[in-house]
């Protein structure tokens, strides 16, 4: 069965330090994979996807990821943190069956602070 | 950029009473989704429908809930009887046709059930 874990449950960086968020996946076959945001009170938001076209990814405000198949990781970075960075990140699995529809699998999620 | 929409934002009830959360997904998609967060957990899959009908749906989702998009571009999710484990953020999602099927949440509703 397809599954992520988010080894960190809380990350702290300073502004402008570079930041990585980890996840692991387990997948029975070549996984769908994607990174989600959420801001405080708000949605959840793309932030990136993976789609077997290319193993680095890049995504929304400057965040990219990588699948590494060897490690089973997709693990998301970014440069350099800046403030309006703070926010919770979800690593998600696609499953599909072949049918019309699709669901999404979500790890726990990592809250990320960013201090001044 | 087009946006999935929920309302309302927030929700109190009793419990053992109905209620009905709505979503407007985002007009050319096809495929629809609930999912829902209890407070300190997982994002939890409940139910996708497309087609004017349930695709797939989680063990969640039991006889007292129910979907359905009445006129073609609300989507409602129902709670028949609420109980006190039904407390959640509930999030909606659309998808478009093809590989990839990437969701697009809405703000979600966050339903309290004293």
């Amino acid at each position: 069965a397809q599954s992520v874990t988010q080894l960190d449950s809380h990350v702290s960086v300073s502004e402008g330090t570079p930041v990585l968020l980890r996840c692991n996946y387990s997948s029975s076959y070549s996984p769908s994979l994607f990174w989600y945001v959420q801001h405080p009170n708000k949605g959840l938001q793309l932030l990136l996807k993976y789609t077997s076209a290319a193993t680095l990814v890049k995504g929304i405000n400057g965040f990219e990821a990588e699948f590494k198949k060897s490690e089973t990781s997709f693990h998301l970075t970014k440069p350099s943190a800046h403030m309006s960075d703070a926010a919770e990140y979800f690593c998600v699995v696609s499953v599909d069956y072949g049918g019309a529809t699709n669901k999404l699998i979500f790890g726990t999620g990592t809250l990320l602070a960013v201090q001044p | 950029e087009p946006e999935v929409t929920q309302t309302p934002s927030h929700q109190v009830t009793q419990m053992g009473q109905e209620v009905i959360l709505r979503c407007v997904p985002i007009s050319n998609h096809l495929y629809f989704y609930w999912y829902r967060q209890i407070l300190g957990q997982k994002v939890e899959f409940l139910v996708s429908f497309y087609n004017n009908e349930i695709s797939e749906k989680s063990e969640i989702f039991d006889d007292q809930f129910s979907v359905e998009r009445p006129d073609g571009s609300n989507f409602t999710l129902k709670i028949r009887s609420t109980k006190l484990e039904d407390s959640a953020m509930y999030f909606c999602a659309s998808s478009t046709p093809g590989g990839l099927k990437t969701q697009y949440f809405g703000p979600g509703t966050r339903l309290l059930v004293l």
